[in-house]
């Protein structure tokens, strides 16, 4: 069965320092791989897709970045928060255009 | 532009009430739509998918529907448990650039009472 990890749980960050969140999947291959942010209070918002090793299509321009060096790994990064970038980091797959798409539990991120 | 909604955005029901939950969407070029469940501080757990092409799931006490040419879909929970107590998010799956992304309501947070 597919499974999708996301690590870690929860961090706190300084301002100006660099994130690296990662993301992998199991089970599966060639997914179609996604980072989201909610942040309190409002929806989900995509960040970035991706659908090939290499590939990433961003959503919004901000102080995020995104990479998938594997097929199954996508990695969202920073080379310096902001305390704007405070947020609930979610990682999704789904197969194709018509499958159900599944989340990973969730990093927290807390910049101060 | 692709506006998903979702009403109410609050609902507190006692035990054992069926309910429904309500989402609209603006634009009817969805290739699916999905329901989420979202408990506090957790991941999203898939609930149901609806395909364009269906009128309606079902899973256990769950029934969603979905009226594509009015951009409207309704989870129907029977029989409401304190452990249905959660966030409910509805995302309509749309086709964008090379790839797709599920574009989401703000969702309806649900407290069932003992």
């Amino acid at each position: 069965s597919q499974t999708i990890h996301q690590w870690p749980a929860t961090l706190v960050q300084p301002v100006g320092s660099p994130l690296s969140l990662e993301c992998t999947v199991e089970g599966t291959s060639n997914p179609n791989l996604y980072w989201y942010r909610q942040a309190a209070g409002r929806g989900l918002q995509l960040l970035f897709y991706s659908v090939g090793i290499g590939q990433i299509s961003s959503e919004v321009p901000q102080n995020l970045s995104a990479s998938r060096p594997q097929d199954r790994q996508f990695i969202l990064s920073s080379k310096k928060l902001l305390l704007s970038d405070s947020g609930f980091y979610l990682c999704a797959w789904n197969q194709g255009l018509i499958t159900e798409a599944f989340f990973g539990q969730g990093t927290r991120l807390t910049v101060v | 532009k692709q506006e998903v909604t979702q009403i109410p955005a609050a609902l507190s029901v006692p035990e054992g009430e069926n309910l429904v939950l309500n989402c609209s969407f603006t634009d009817s070029a969805i290739y699916n739509l999905q329901w989420f469940r979202q408990d506090p501080g957790k991941g999203l757990t898939s609930l149901l998918l609806i395909q364009s092409s269906q009128r309606e799931q079902t899973s256990g006490r769950l029934n969603a529907s979905l009226d594509k040419s009015s951009g409207r879909s309704t989870l129907y929970i029977a029989a409401s448990q304190p452990g249905d107590s959660a966030t409910y998010l509805c995302a309509v799956y749309m086709i964008y650039n090379q790839g797709g992304k599920l574009i989401f309501g703000q969702g309806t947070e649900l407290s069932v009472k003992p």
